[in-house]
């Protein structure tokens, strides 16, 4: 069981489809990222945010657009999409941002296959 | 950021104890070890983190060497739902809370 909840599990879209992604946590963490898995991959940094700022970008193409309305939610605003950016979006949280002993937490994911 | 080395694959009979190594040579003194591990289509799953000392909890034993560069994941009594991929993870000592996963170790619980 995960505490992290991620919608919707799976997602098909067009390329020239808006589509958002979302992950929501009560756990009362403060950072919150995203996370990039392309099959028989490991995941890849995406995004973090830190207190619901955007500390860091891993210079993610612009067509992904995070977004925290609050402590809580987390968003991936996806736009214009290209087919190899299908893969596995995992959502993840954290107590206090940039702390080496606390572990991050994941969600399971939404499958995304762009057509 | 330290990195890690895991063989690629290993095999475990069922209600045997399961030990998965991990090299992380370059690690810096204040950077833990963690290890996750990933069910087919389920997201990564937390199990353990430690510094220096030996670490145990529900899930599994940490066992770090005395210098730092190397560690060792137990699992005591592995069941086939332990059959999963298992990354050890070094976390940056920056003020950024990454987490940069290497390839893995896929444990087949058989």
């Amino acid at each position: 069981d995960t505490e992290v909840t991620q919608t919707p599990k799976h997602l098909v879209m067009g390329m020239t489809n808006k589509k958002s992604l979302k992950c929501e946590q009560h756990m009362g963490h403060r950072a919150m990222y995203w996370y990039k898995q392309k099959a028989k991959k490991p995941p890849e940094l995406m995004f973090v945010y830190s207190y619901e700022k955007l500390s860091i970008n891993e210079s993610v193409p612009s067509r992904f657009s995070p977004e925290c309305p609050n402590s809580s939610l987390l968003n991936l605003h996806l736009h214009a999409l290209q087919p190899e950016d299908s893969a596995l979006y995992l959502c993840a949280s954290s107590q206090e941002p940039g702390a080496s002993n606390q572990p991050q937490h994941f969600g399971d994911g939404t499958r995304l296959s762009i057509l | 950021d330290a990195k890690t080395t895991q063989p690629p694959s290993m095999d475990c009979a069922e209600g045997r104890a399961a030990n998965l190594p991990c090299n992380h040579s370059t690690i810096s003194g204040n950077e833990y070890v963690y290890w996750y591990r990933q069910i087919h289509s389920q997201g990564p799953q937390y199990i353990i983190h430690g510094l220096k000392n030996n670490e145990t909890n529900e899930m599994a034993s940490l066992i770090i060497t005395e210098d730092r560069k190397s560690s060792t994941l137990i699992l005591p009594h592995a069941t086939l739902r332990d059959t999963a991929v298992y990354y050890c993870i070094v976390k940056s000592s920056s003020n950024t809370g990454k987490l940069i996963f290497g390839q893995g170790t896929t444990l087949q619980v058989k």
